[in-house]
């Protein structure tokens, strides 16, 4: 089993749609989730931390299930410049500081 | 002004040479890694240096050697290079984690490592 998995998509959508992402961690000792975003060629970037009470900035909402290892970003009201790669990550549990990335969730959103 | 910088940008070259990629940050941070992407877009960590210290070192192999002359400094060696190296090398740098938590990495823009 992948340490973090998640659907590669691709998730195409029309703007102004509603879209959700998913994925599942392993390591139930885990203790950071994050959502970074990955632009075509491009360094990923933090998009948003995601907290045990869930969190919203904007538009996206994360939310997070610790009982059953599961991460959920949600995108509201779509717009074109949201296409991107979405990377689920959790801290492998260590002192290291050491994060695992998961595969990505390509979103297209069409005009 | 960029937190996050790599040399160079692209890297074109032959089966059996030897390269080097430059990272510098200017973020004040402690901690900086080495990440490769593959084609499948898999981000996986090779490296990471604590202050100039090992300590993060994945199943890498030895032709892989990494060099912190300075905590704002990592440099990323490669010997005798082969066809599956060729990927996106990412430098990235963050804080210290605390206990067992992690922290934001910041990346550089990557290097594009093709080798022919």
């Amino acid at each position: 089993r992948k340490e973090v998995e998640q659907d590669p998509g691709p998730f195409n959508v029309p703007e102004g749609a509603t879209v959700a992402f998913n994925c599942t961690y392993s390591n139930s000792a885990s203790q950071s989730f994050f959502w970074y975003r990955q632009d075509c060629r491009k360094e990923p970037k933090l998009l948003m931390s995601v907290y045990s009470s869930g969190n919203e900035d904007g538009r996206f909402t994360a939310q997070l299930n610790r009982a059953s290892q599961y991460i959920s970003l949600l995108i509201r009201d779509s717009k074109l410049s949201d296409s991107a790669t979405y990377l689920c990550v959790v801290n492998y549990p260590s002192n290291t500081g050491k994060l695992i990335f998961g595969q990505g969730t390509t979103l297209q959103v069409k005009p | 002004d960029t937190a996050v910088s790599q040399t160079p940008k692209y890297l074109v070259t032959q089966m059996g040479n030897d390269k080097s990629i430059k990272c510098e940050q200017n973020l004040g941070h402690d901690t900086m890694y080495w990440y490769k992407q593959d084609s499948k877009k898999f981000l996986k960590i090779m490296f990471s240096y604590n202050n100039k210290e090992l300590i993060i070192n994945e199943t890498v192999p030895n032709r892989f050697s990494p060099k912190s002359p300075d905590k704002a400094h990592l440099n990323l060696h490669i010997n005798s290079l082969e066809l599956g190296d060729s990927a996106v090398y990412f430098c990235a740098s963050s804080l210290p984690g605390t206990g067992w938590e992690g922290n934001e990495q910041f990346f550089g823009p990557g290097t594009r490592l093709t080798v022919l």
